[in-house]
């Protein structure tokens, strides 16, 4: 059973960079099949399409965050990981990862999550 | 990219059928067959419910069905169960590789 497990230093200062990693277990992040997502929730707010990388290093990313995000993986470690710059209140979130199955024009969902990380963002 | 439109909230008594609808545009839901059904209890990892618009992962409850007309898909709980209170997210394929989620519905059983 796929299972992931987010993890991260804690509260963030605002303009500083957000880091999270990701640690996959019972699945290679080697997996051709499958990406990998990141996806956040704000405080009583629905969810966020981050965006995903594969493990070749191909990567996607929501346009609205497209500047300040960098996901890159560690096939070594199992582990992908996910980077926000210049950060405000406003990325205060979960931030959840998530395995991204997707090909052509097939599939597209997300079929197992971790349970979350709250990351705050205040000076 | 804006958010798929979703009630706020649905509610049911135990037994009853519930619809939950997911409103989008032609350059998502209406664009593909590609919607995806997620049930949310806070503080757990979300649980795929339907993929591909009506398709039920192995182990998910019969009691829930997908749909799809036009922009809108619909998700469909069937003799409601305490458990199924939670918060439930549409997700569709967007285009340019990438995905929208729902605003959420917060189900409740009476």
């Amino acid at each position: 059973q796929v299972q992931l497990q987010e993890s991260g230093p804690g509260p963030v200062k605002p303009s500083e960079t957000l880091s999270l990693t990701c640690t996959v277990s019972g699945a290679s992040v080697s997996t051709s099949t499958y990406y990998w997502s990141w996806i956040r929730q704000p405080p009583g707010k629905g969810l966020e399409w981050i965006g995903y990388i594969h493990y070749i290093g191909s990567t996607n990313y929501n346009p609205s965050l497209n500047s300040r995000v960098t996901i890159s993986v560690d096939t070594s470690k199992n582990q992908f990981s996910l980077k926000l710059t210049s950060v405000t209140a406003a990325d205060s979130a979960v931030y959840y990862c998530a395995r991204d199955h997707h090909s052509g024009y097939d599939y597209w969902y997300f079929d197992s999550w971790g349970q979350g990380t709250l990351v705050t963002v205040s000076p | 990219q804006s958010a798929l439109t979703q009630p706020a909230s649905v509610s049911g008594s135990p037994g009853q059928s519930i619809t939950i609808s997911c409103t989008g545009t032609s350059s998502d839901v209406g664009g593909y067959n590609l919607v995806s059904w997620y049930q949310h209890h806070p503080g757990k990892a979300p649980k795929l419910m339907i993929y591909e618009g009506s398709k039920r992962p192995s182990g998910v409850s019969n009691r829930f069905s997908g749909s799809k007309s036009g922009n809108t898909a619909s998700l469909t709980i069937s003799g409601l169960q305490a458990d199924d209170e939670a918060d439930f997210y549409c997700c569709s394929y967007a285009g340019s590789s990438s995905y929208v989620f729902g605003t959420g519905t917060k189900v409740s059983v009476l």
